[in-house]
């Protein structure tokens, strides 16, 4: 079955304790992003990429860092998490670049204390 | 990244009624993404529209891209309890800018 998945889906944690969740598609997309949705404020994009070794910012990249060395898995790391990164995570990709449909994945819900 | 206004944010609409979002940009589009959202969900994709003044259906959802590409519409006819749901404009340039939202509930 075609998807993106991610890992874990709920996590709690401290300031200031490094984590990732990770993001992997079974698709062969080039293009993978991440975005976090909060109330009212839509779904904003921290990082996206267009290939392998190939990422760059969205809108809103403070506090994250991503990398891109293979091609269907696309991890999101919080070096030091903040109370502020509290929201709702999605991953998705999508062949070729934006422009076509995005696959999303079921999402991570975060909680930063 | 662009500005992006969708409205309304919330829609409260009866059961069998038609009802219309909106989304609109400050600058000329390329293309325009619908998604939706179903409460606990992740985004789907409904939709691309591409052309200037383009129109697309989908059963019950009609799509519009504006004239001069600055604005698109969402038209539910006969509002049903499966269009419950958060609808999404995503403006694409790249980076993918979605509007908040317009969240919508339905009395049966």
């Amino acid at each position: 079955e075609a998807q993106v998945t991610q890992n874990p889906r709920y996590l709690i944690t401290v300031t200031g304790k490094k984590l990732t969740v990770t993001c992997s598609q079974n698709m062969n997309h080039e293009y993978m992003s991440w975005y976090r949705q909060d109330p009212g404020l839509g779904l904003r994009q921290i990082y996206y990429s267009m290939n392998v070794e190939v990422t760059d910012k969205g809108d809103v990249p403070e506090g994250y860092k991503v990398s891109r060395k293979e091609k269907r898995n696309f991890p999101l790391i919080l070096e030091s998490p903040s109370p502020n990164q509290t929201s709702l995570y999605f991953c998705a990709s999508s062949l070729g670049d934006s422009h076509n449909e995005q696959f999303f994945g079921p999402g991570t819900r975060l909680t930063v204390l | 990244g662009q500005q992006v206004m969708q409205i309304p944010q919330y829609q409260h609409v009866q059961e069998g009624e038609d009802f219309t979002t909106y989304c609109n940009s400050s600058t000329t589009l390329s293309n325009i993404q619908w998604y939706k959202q179903r409460p606990g969900g992740h985004p789907v994709f409904l939709i691309q529209l591409v052309k200037s003044g383009e129109v697309k259906k989908q059963k019950r959802l009609t799509f519009q891209f504006g004239e001069a590409k600055k604005n698109s519409s969402l038209h539910i006819t006969a509002t049903q309890t499966t269009d419950v749901g958060t609808y999404f404009c995503a403006l694409n340039d790249y980076k993918l800018s979605f509007g908040a939202g317009t969240t919508v509930t339905v009395r049966a």
